[in-house]
């Protein structure tokens, strides 16, 4: 399968405890998105990477969350200090021009 | 913030009918896309219409999009059960990386 992957699929988690996700995007994509899905709406957008450029980063991000594209390939979004509104759904999306193509989704839940 | 707001939102019909799902946007638009979320495939792009065309097919889908009105429209024809999905319109942030989404359209088909 040559699609978008997560991992972990699922993550739960005691809240004020750090986690990671990892999203590996279609290779040739060079723009490489992160999106936090709750129930009943539609994905937020949090940060955009243009190879390994974090070109763009959603004003209602905390400080509490980092991305990182180190060899502009594969992407982790780190969460410290997991709140119980951390909770959710967090899709990647890679592109190569404006369609987007979606990954699975890690499903945070923060206890 | 959301930049589309999809109308209805939610939608049962019979298999075999024709489902319409409307979204209204609020800034100026390059282009609008429309995806489908389900549980077994997730998020799927489904079409693309640019702000210089009025209507696109791609199967069973016609998208409609009035620049004048800032709305569009999504037809699936024949409808069938695998359509059971919910749909989301989405549109770029001016000319940045941002794709702004709706909260979406709950579709579902009764066999």
């Amino acid at each position: 399968d040559t699609g978008v992957s997560q991992d972990p699929r699922h993550k739960i988690t005691k809240r004020g405890q750090n986690v990671t996700f990892r999203c590996d995007p279609i290779s040739e994509h060079n723009r490489l998105y992160w999106y936090r899905q709750t129930l009943g709406q539609g994905p937020e957008f949090l940060t955009y990477f243009q190879n390994e450029a974090q070109l763009e980063k959603s004003r209602l991000l905390s400080d509490r969350f980092s991305a990182e594209r180190p060899k502009g390939s594969f992407s982790t979004l780190e969460i410290q200090r997991t709140e119980q509104g951390d909770s959710a759904m967090y899709l990647c999306a890679s592109s190569l021009l404006d369609e987007q193509f979606f990954g699975p989704g890690t499903r945070l839940t923060v206890l | 913030s959301q930049q589309g707001e999809e109308d209805p939102q939610a939608l049962s019909i019979q298999e075999g009918e024709n489902a319409t799902m409307n979204c209204s946007y609020k800034t100026s638009i390059n282009n609008l896309q429309w995806y489908r979320q389900n549980s077994g495939r997730g998020l799927v792009h489904l079409i693309l219409i640019r702000s210089n065309e009025r209507e696109k097919h791609s199967g069973r889908l016609r998208v409609t999009l009035d620049t004048s009105k800032k709305s569009s429209s999504l037809l699936i024809t024949a409808s069938r059960a695998a359509d059971t999905a919910s749909y989301f319109c989405a549109s770029y942030l001016d000319s940045n990386y941002q794709l702004i989404w709706g909260a979406g359209t709950k579709l579902i088909i009764k066999p």
